[in-house]
């Protein structure tokens, strides 16, 4: 089945603690990105990766790292995570950029 | 960059249709797409259509584009409780997906 698997699906931690989701896609895309969703906000983009090894910011990338060291995986870092990025948090993967893009189920991060 | 605007709310009775509505400033994008939230759940794609197209039918899913005026319309013909749900809106540019903020659709039966 094509998929995309983000994990975990719930997430609390302290701030400061270092914290990765992983975020793996089935479908042999080249495109993969990470969005955060907040109420009244929608959903805008933090990292977005064209082909492995390439990686580019989006609108929201202050706090958050990623890599694409394979095409299936881009995992998003939280070096020092802090309340504001209390969130929820989607990776999406497509053919090619701007093509019909395929959503994991989400990942609920909790900064306390 | 790209902006995309929705309206928040839309509240309609079961069996009306509903009409999604969405505009963008970019008319440069090529595919538009219209994606839909269950509570809890991630987006799924519904439709799209591509931008040298006025409109698209799927079922009960009926997609407008008025390049001219950068608007796009989802009609949902016949709407059911089970279509409650977040609908968003998305354009297409070079390097990503802008997304609308999200319009929650509440059928009422």
């Amino acid at each position: 089945e094509a998929q995309v698997t983000q994990n975990p699906r719930y997430l609390i931690t302290v701030t400061g603690k270092k914290l990765t989701v992983t975020c793996s896609q089935n479908m042999n895309h080249e495109y993969m990105s990470w969005y955060r969703q907040d109420p009244g906000l929608g959903l805008r983009q933090i990292y977005y990766s064209m082909n492995v090894e390439v990686t580019d910011k989006g609108d929201v990338p202050e706090g958050y790292k990623v890599s694409r060291k394979e095409k299936r995986n881009f995992p998003l870092i939280l070096e020092s995570p802090s309340p504001n990025q209390t969130s929820l948090y989607f990776c999406a993967s497509s053919q090619y950029s701007g093509q019909e893009a395929f959503f994991g189920q989400g990942t609920r991060l909790t900064v306390v | 960059g790209e902006d995309v605007e929705q309206s928040l709310f839309l509240s309609v009775r079961e069996g009306d249709s509903s009409v999604i509505n969405c505009t963008y400033t970019d008319s440069s994008s090529t595919y538009l797409y219209w994606y839909k939230q269950e509570p809890g759940a991630g987006l799924q794609l519904l439709t799209y259509i591509f931008s040298n197209m006025d409109m698209k039918q799927d079922q009960r899913l009926t997609v407008l584009l008025n390049k001219k005026d950068k608007h796009l319309s989802l009609r949902i013909a016949d709407t059911q409780t089970g279509d409650s749900a977040i609908y968003f809106c998305a354009v297409a540019g070079y390097s990503t997906l802008t997304f609308g903020k999200g319009t929650m659709l509440l059928v009422s039966p």
